[in-house]
């Protein structure tokens, strides 16, 4: 299965800035997936990023709150953007890595005080 | 709306012992249902399933799926300390082809 980092590892951020969360692999994959997992709550999709167009985002996040980039086939950032209290989670970006299957990175454990 | 239930929510049980963690579901054009195993952050996959009653099997895991029924079970036998850990049942589906995630069994395996 392709191998994923994800820098940074985590963050302590202040309200109202914005972090880059960085997800590389290590082969190159059409979809990268980015979801959020609150405290004491299961995964959220965020949006599918594939390279050469715009993320889609799913309902209830925004570009501009959480714009993605995809460069290439083996990368894509994340940004939380103008972060509150409630941004306070663990990130994650995923790759297909066969039909269906899909694998996780390390995670970014983000606290927003 | 797509949905991902699974119980129990969390268990402890004592090294050796057998457990069966359950995931039912309902999600429109579905395409697959995953294990996953997160012990810190990162979710680790266990098993895909994409037939019914074709069981898939890893050591002393092992899960099927019910297709009709609409769930899936996750064994473990003579559990070890160093399976305990969230496990998380995800559906491939809907109408944009995304996973959805139930919420996760905590699983506590004491000495």
């Amino acid at each position: 299965s392709a191998v994923i980092s994800q820098k940074p590892s985590r963050d302590i951020c202040q309200r109202g800035t914005s972090l880059t969360i960085q997800c590389q692999v290590d082969s190159q994959v059409t979809m990268m997936f980015w979801y959020r997992q609150q405290p004491g709550q299961s995964l959220t999709l965020i949006a599918t990023a594939n390279q050469g167009s715009e993320a889609t985002y799913e309902s209830g996040f925004v570009i501009d709150k959480f714009p993605i980039s995809r460069p290439n086939l083996t990368f894509s950032t994340l940004t939380v953007s103008n972060m509150s209290p409630e941004d306070s989670s663990i990130y994650l970006c995923s790759v297909e890595d066969g039909p269906g299957q899909q694998y996780f990175g390390p995670g970014t454990r983000l606290t927003v005080t | 709306e797509d949905k991902v239930v699974q119980s129990p929510l969390s268990l402890v049980v004592h090294e050796g012992d057998t457990v069966t963690l359950n995931c039912s579901y309902e999600v429109t054009n579905f395409r697959s249902l995953l294990w996953y195993k997160q012990e810190k952050k990162a979710p680790t996959f266990l098993f895909m399933l994409t037939s019914s009653g074709i069981e898939k099997k890893s050591g002393r895991l092992s899960s099927i799926l019910d297709k009709k029924e609409l769930f899936s079970i996750l064994n473990i036998t003579a559990t070890q300390t160093g399976d305990s850990a969230v496990y998380l049942c995800a559906v491939l589906g809907g109408s944009n082809y995304k996973l959805t995630f139930g919420k996760g069994t905590l699983l506590t395996v004491n000495p």
